[in-house]
């Protein structure tokens, strides 16, 4: 199993511009988690998905973020325009379930500059 | 959400056990127990979870005190692949999100 995968791992962009982050989540895994890191405010939940559908979005910090997961195998967190202050890294995580005695699966991230 | 307190950081020798604590007076009956650590640019790694008996898996052992205030993750053998962040984190059956202190610092030398 290769995991959760992410790309791109860097991402460098100028104010302004769209930024596309990807995902692709264990296969067989229902959940899909979207986390930002900062050292401002730690690990932070964005969006979750289950059986490809948004369940909560209340983490998502602006309309300017957008998220979808057009199959089980695929998602996408979308920032238009990008701001200097979305400098982060972006933690995709996968699970079979949400119940409490199980964990989750993290992907290695991505990190946007945004300048 | 129940809160964790955790060290900042911790130093521990190559080849020596390491005890990481974690106090946690205000866990309810039903929150799980659950730890994950982060390796140097790495997204967290599950590590062990558990809700009242010790547990045991091939990364590391879980000590939780009976009163459940408090716990500890063990590593048996510490290595320089070790060094990470470690998080202590409380989990209800009605919560999805996990809420991420600001985690231990773990320092191994060789």
């Amino acid at each position: 199993d290769a995991g959760v995968i992410q790309s791109p791992r860097h991402e460098v962009t100028e104010m302004g511009q769209e930024v596309t982050l990807r995902c692709k989540p264990i296969s067989g895994h229902d959940y899909l988690f979207w986390y930002r890191q900062t050292m401002m405010r730690g690990l932070e939940l964005l969006i979750y998905f289950n059986n490809n559908v948004p369940i909560d979005d209340s983490g998502m910090p602006e309309d300017r973020f957008s998220a979808k997961m057009p199959n089980a195998s695929f998602s996408t967190l979308k920032i238009q325009p990008s701001e200097p202050r979305d400098s982060a890294v972006y933690f995709c995580a996968s699970s079979p379930r949400t119940a409490a005695n199980y964990g989750y699966t993290f992907g290695s991230g991505t990190r946007l500059t945004v300048v | 959400d129940a809160k964790t307190t955790q060290p900042n950081s911790m130093e521990s020798n190559e080849e020596e056990p390491v005890h990481l604590p974690c106090n946690h007076s205000t866990i309810s009956g039903t929150d799980y127990i659950h730890w994950y650590r982060q390796l140097p640019s790495q997204g967290p790694e599950y590590v062990i979870h558990g809700l009242t008996s010790n547990v045991n898996n091939r990364m590391a052992s879980l000590a939780i005190a009976e009163d459940r205030k408090s716990s500890t993750l063990i590593l048996h053998r510490a290595t320089l692949r070790d060094a990470a962040v470690y998080y202590c984190i409380l989990r209800d059956e009605g919560t999805y999100k996990y809420i991420f202190g600001t985690g231990t610092r773990l320092k191994v030398l060789a």
